[in-house]
């Protein structure tokens, strides 16, 4: 079944304990992301991949780190957690994007982070 | 910058009425416009999309045409069920950072 996967899906953590959350796709995709979402805020872009060894900032980055070292893995890190950092993160994966950002973007199913 | 506005809601219907979710958006060039939906505890899926100017999507019963003239991509349906109780999500997808931009999101219940 193709698929994005998350890990994991809940996570409660102190402020500064640094922690992971990893993303899976097995779709093949070049484009990887991750989002978080906030009430109020909707849906703000942190990172995006365009393909291994490519990242870049999305709208959202300060705080947070990614890699990609392989086609099919995007982690995202928070090297030091704050409370602000609470929130409930997806990551999403699509074929590169199109001369028209035609290619759908497919999500996990969300990681939800509580930062005390 | 590129922006997308949506209605707000929440909106409350009964269910076979006829739904419509006002979005909007504001954007350099002719972007791809998607409407995705997110039932309670899930993730995002894609509901349609539309990737030209007149161009409609349609899914489940769900349609919304890109209208260049007023840059607009309402969602439509004609007879909502309780099933489809959710938040709907209208986007625009960058070409250039290849990233959505999604409005704030529509929660609709559907009351039987």
């Amino acid at each position: 079944e193709a698929q994005v996967t998350q890990n994991p899906r809940y996570l409660i953590t102190v402020t500064g304990k640094k922690l992971t959350v990893t993303c899976s796709q097995n779709m093949n995709h070049e484009y990887m992301s991750w989002y978080r979402q906030d009430p109020g805020l909707g849906l703000r872009q942190i990172y995006y991949s365009m393909n291994v060894e490519v990242t870049d900032k999305g709208d959202v980055p300060e705080g947070y780190k990614v890699s990609r070292k392989e086609k099919r893995n995007f982690p995202l890190i928070l090297e030091s957690p704050s409370p602000n950092q609470t929130s409930l993160y997806f990551c999403a994966s699509s074929l590169s994007p199109g001369l028209a950002g035609e290619e759908t973007q497919y999500f996990g199913p969300g990681t939800r982070l509580l930062v005390l | 910058g590129d922006s997308v506005t949506q209605m707000e809601g929440p909106v409350t219907l009964s269910e076979e009425a006829f739904l419509t979710i006002n979005c909007t958006y504001t954007a350099t060039g002719y972007p791809s416009l998607f409407w995705y939906v997110q039932y309670p505890g899930e993730g995002l899926q894609l509901l349609l999309k539309a990737t030209k100017a007149d161009d409609k999507g349609s899914n489940k019963g769900f349609e919304a045409t890109y209208r260049k003239e007023t840059t607009s991509f309402h969602l439509e349906k004609g007879s909502v069920q309780v099933s489809d109780s959710a938040v709907y999500f209208c986007a625009l997808r960058r070409r250039s950072q290849g990233n959505l931009i999604f409005g704030k999101g529509t929660k609709l219940s559907v009351k039987p």
